[in-house]
């Protein structure tokens, strides 16, 4: 079966850092390309970073640019988000999400994982 | 940075009724858009991607059309299982949300 588990989250003070962890299962991360998408409270979807099947291409958002890091440990077919300086801003869900392999629509999602910044 | 604007935010219908929600583009995707259901509590699910292409497994009463910029996401008779929240998608950007709700 087909499935993306996030672990992780919690609450942490800003300035902090965090790294929330995604397994697969049913399929194999070294072939696929991975996202992060997270959801404030009550708000709407906001793409956070992805990482190509290849490790060739990564990429951040602009308000997460230079805070946190997406990576992969294919042995253990899981995905990581080190989120470092976190601000309360970043509050949210933060969804693991699988891309398609015909477009650039994300087919997989996990449960999410809350990440709540506050002092 | 393309834009992606739904309308409306909130939709108040009636099982049975059509239901059609539209999503603008700030400049021309061609077809390149997705939608997805997000019911509270839980992941969003991918319902339409391509403008038009049903994932597998849901219900045919879902469709997508659109041209370039203007996109519809069109219930044909809603049920009680489709009240949730929408969302449309480009890329990296997603609409704000459309939020059905019952009458």
């Amino acid at each position: 079966q087909l499935q993306l588990v996030e672990s992780g989250g919690g609450v942490v003070q800003p300035g902090r850092s965090l790294r929330l962890s995604c397994t697969a299962s049913g399929f194999s991360l070294s072939s696929s390309t991975m996202h992060w998408v997270r959801q404030a409270p009550g708000k709407g979807l906001d793409w956070v970073a992805g990482l190509s099947y290849d490790g060739t291409i990564i990429q951040y958002a602009d308000s997460v640019k230079g805070r946190f890091t997406i990576s992969r440990d294919n042995s253990n077919n899981t995905l990581y988000l080190q989120m470092n300086s976190l601000r309360a801003g970043d509050t949210a869900v933060y969804f693991c999400v699988r891309r398609t392999t015909w477009g650039y629509y994300f087919d997989l999602w996990g449960q999410g994982t809350l990440v709540t910044v506050s002092s | 940075d393309n834009q992606m604007t739904q309308s409306p935010s909130t939709l108040s219908a009636s099982v049975g009724d059509r239901v059609i929600i539209t999503c603008r583009a700030s400049q021309s995707i061609s077809t390149w858009l997705a939608w997805y259901q997000q019911k509270p509590g839980k992941a969003p699910k991918l319902l339409i991607y391509h403008m038009s292409t049903l994932q597998s497994g849901v219900p045919l009463r879902f469709s997508g059309s659109g041209t370039g910029t203007e996109f519809n996401l069109t219930i044909s008779s809603l049920q009680p299982d489709d009240f949730a929240t929408y969302f449309c998608q480009n890329y990296h950007v997603f609409g704000q949300g459309t939020r059905v709700e019952m009458k």
